[in-house]
């Protein structure tokens, strides 16, 4: 079926130092990744995704990999902020479908 | 150009009664999804329409749930007679348009949710 695995479901740093998240899925025929960040009381907001002819894509300290084969892609912060203190779900589309399967989420902890 | 809209912001309601939700797309999106997420959960994907149809509801409980996206006006989650187990948040995202047929999946935006008690 459908299925998106996360981990860790929490994760704690140190400001600067760097964080991953990482995410599995089920489907070979999954084509689009995004990733959402959300803070306490507030909506999921992108913040990167990827599709599936891209291995790699990076905005400033975000960066996403994708690895069809292993059919994993992750989340890489750089220079970690406390305000980069969130729950971050990482989400995929299987087939056709146009509907988001998300990940259970990772509270990120950045501490100073 | 604004975001998507959603209101109620906060509803409660008693059991038994029902709950309206609404949600205006961002600015020349004709596609809507709903979505749910209980406390301390992710989201769960619920139905996806567009405008006066329904693309896939296989999300949503096969009773007192139900969606529209009318020709004109914003999209609306109903649910009756609510129970306590409707708790949630409820969020509905619009995207520009569907590539279904292209299978590559369209950018979602989301509102900020409703937020439903049910007492």
């Amino acid at each position: 079926g459908e299925n998106v695995e996360q981990h860790p479901s929490t994760l704690s740093v140190q400001e600067g130092d760097s964080a991953v998240i990482k995410c599995t899925y089920s489907d070979s025929a999954s084509n689009y990744f995004p990733w959402y960040k959300q803070e306490l009381g507030k909506r999921p907001q992108l913040i990167i995704d990827i599709r599936s002819n891209v291995g790699e894509k990076k905005d400033q300290r975000i960066a996403v990999t994708l690895n069809k084969t292993a059919k994993h892609f992750s989340l890489h912060i750089t220079e970690t902020q406390p305000e980069d203190s969130a729950v971050y779900f990482c989400a995929a589309t299987f087939g056709t479908a146009s509907k988001l399967t998300f990940g259970t989420g990772t509270r990120l902890q950045v501490t100073l | 150009n604004a975001g998507v809209m959603q209101n109620p912001r906060h509803l409660v309601r008693r059991r038994g009664q029902e709950a309206r939700l609404r949600c205006s797309p961002m600015k020349g999106h004709s596609h809507v999804y709903w979505y749910r997420q209980l406390p301390e959960e992710g989201l769960k994907f619920m139905v996806y329409l567009q405008k006066e149809n329904i693309i896939d509801e296989s999300g949503m409980p096969k009773e007192r749930f139900s969606a529209e996206f009318p020709k004109e006006g914003p999209s609306i989650l109903r649910i009756q007679q609510v129970v306590r187990g409707d708790s949630a948040a409820y969020f509905c995202a619009s995207s520009p348009l569907s590539t279904r047929k292209q299978g590559r999946g369209e950018t979602q935006y989301f509102g900020p949710g409703t937020r439903l008690l049910v007492l």
